[in-house]
């Protein structure tokens, strides 16, 4: 599948270090996401963009800061992580957060292993 | 808030054996979704259940969405190794003010011994 690419595919980095994730979607969608996915909480939404506008941020240090230029591109820019920031982490792609009738059917990209050292 | 949970989190079957995940919303869902996400890879859509009572099936893979709109299931009939994965349900819902959202439950991991 190539709808949603991620890239860097893995990365280590220093708790100084700053680094940036970057999602790309080819499918025309208008909702991003950006998840994290480690042992011990499985599946964790971070972050949602609804037609590049923020409309979720789930209580997220500020050590992670997303940003969304345009429908197509998701950036989470990370500084000063720890080492339990350890983990995969994912971007997703939707249609659009409309309404009841929209499905929101997610199309996930390969993710990013992170590791902190 | 929406809260989406599932049980079992870990399942662990012979080959042949069937297999069931649940899941239940605290509020009523406009359909819900279900995942795979195969070890080492990132969760693929599998289905999404709409109509309440719905049941839909993929070769030994079963889905039913509660009459409630609350509640739904996976059944799968006689495991193969391929079947190893973890599965998510997600259930789209109402936050919320004018706010729909996709919430995951915490995925059921089963695992199968050939």
């Amino acid at each position: 599948e190539t709808g949603v690419t991620q890239t860097p595919r893995h990365l280590v980095m220093g708790m100084t270090n700053k680094k940036s994730l970057k999602c790309e979607q080819h499918l025309g969608h208008n909702a991003m996401y950006w998840y994290k996915q480690s042992a011990k909480k499985p599946l964790e939404l971070m972050f949602v963009y609804n037609f590049k506008e923020q409309t979720e941020n789930n209580s997220v240090p500020s050590r992670f800061s997303p940003e969304c230029p345009n429908s197509s591109h998701l950036f989470l820019h990370l500084h000063t992580l720890q080492p339990e920031d350890s983990a995969l982490y994912l971007c997703a792609s939707s249609q659009a957060l409309v309404s009841d009738r929209s499905t929101d059917t997610q199309y996930f990209g390969p993710g990013t292993r992170l590791t902190v050292l | 808030g929406q809260q989406v949970m599932q049980i079992p989190q870990y399942q662990h079957v012979q080959e042949g054996e069937d297999f069931t995940t649940y899941c239940n919303s605290s509020t009523t869902l406009s359909n819900i979704q279900w995942y795979k996400q195969r070890p080492g890879g990132h969760p693929v859509f599998l289905i999404q259940l709409v109509k309440s009572g719905e049941v839909k099936k993929q070769k030994r893979l079963t889905f039913q969405f509660g009459e409630a709109k609350k509640n739904s299931s996976l059944h799968i009939t006689a495991t193969q190794t391929t079947d190893v994965g973890t599965y998510f349900c997600a259930g789209y819902g109402w936050s919320g003010g004018s706010n729909y959202k996709l919430t995951f439950g915490k995925g059921t991991l089963l695992t199968v011994n050939p």
